[in-house]
């Protein structure tokens, strides 16, 4: 099983919709979750943070579930620069560092 | 503030040559990260400095790659000898500090291919 699996897609929704993903993580010790977003040929670039109450920010909302060990993301009222490759983060701590692990990414396709 | 600088963007070599990856993390950050990212995958972690210490470099293939940090600061990535498989986007990042997870900050990458 890998540490970090994601629903690769593409997710093709039509603009205005609502669209969620999940992202389930192995380590049951790992301690915090992150969201980035990737353009196309371009870097990761941090989208926000998981908090275990949950968090939104905008049309942004993320969530932990720590017993069932999964995160997710919803994008309510997608645009088309919304547009990307989302990609789940999960760091948990080894031998006094945090080790980082990166999810393979969903990607998502807004349609006018 | 200045981002990650990396060098070069691209690199096209034939299969058995060598080649080296340069890095300039943001000015004061301590933990410095190299990743590997396939096209259609996530980044891979290669290695992980905090200053100019390894504190990660399990996924890191020591047979062909090497990477280094000598003062502390930049950073450098070398493949010797480079295999078609090793055609990937190689991916610099760093943060402030390796005991929390900090934020990490990208550089635009340097995209190798083999042939």
């Amino acid at each position: 099983r890998k540490e970090v699996e994601q629903d690769p897609g593409p997710f093709n929704v039509p603009e205005g919709a609502t669209v969620a993903f999940n992202c389930t993580y192995s380590n049951s010790a790992s301690q915090s979750f992150f969201w980035y977003r990737q353009d196309c040929r371009k870097e990761p670039k941090l989208l926000m943070s998981v908090y275990s109450s949950g968090n939104e920010d905008g049309r942004f909302t993320a969530q932990l579930n720590r017993a069932s060990q999964y995160i997710s993301l919803l994008i309510r009222d997608s645009k088309l620069s919304d547009s990307a490759t989302y990609l789940c983060v999960v760091t948990s701590n080894s031998g006094g560092y945090q080790k980082v692990t990166f999810g393979t990414g969903t990607k998502l396709q807004v349609i006018p | 503030e200045a981002g990650v600088a990396q060098s070069p963007r691209y690199k096209i070599i034939e299969k058995r040559q060598s080649v080296a990856f340069w890095c300039n993390p943001i000015s004061g950050h301590a933990t410095l990260y190299w990743y590997q990212q396939i096209l259609g995958q996530g980044p891979k972690l290669l290695i992980q400095f905090q200053n100019n210490g390894v504190v990660d470099d399990s996924q890191l293939p020591k047979d062909r790659f090497s990477a280094e940090r000598l003062k502390g600061v930049d950073s450098t990535l070398k493949i010797q000898p480079a295999k078609l498989e090793d055609s990937a986007v190689y991916l610099c990042a760093s943060s402030l500090d390796r005991r929390l997870p900090y934020e990490q900050y990208f550089g635009p990458g340097t995209r190798l291919t083999v042939t």
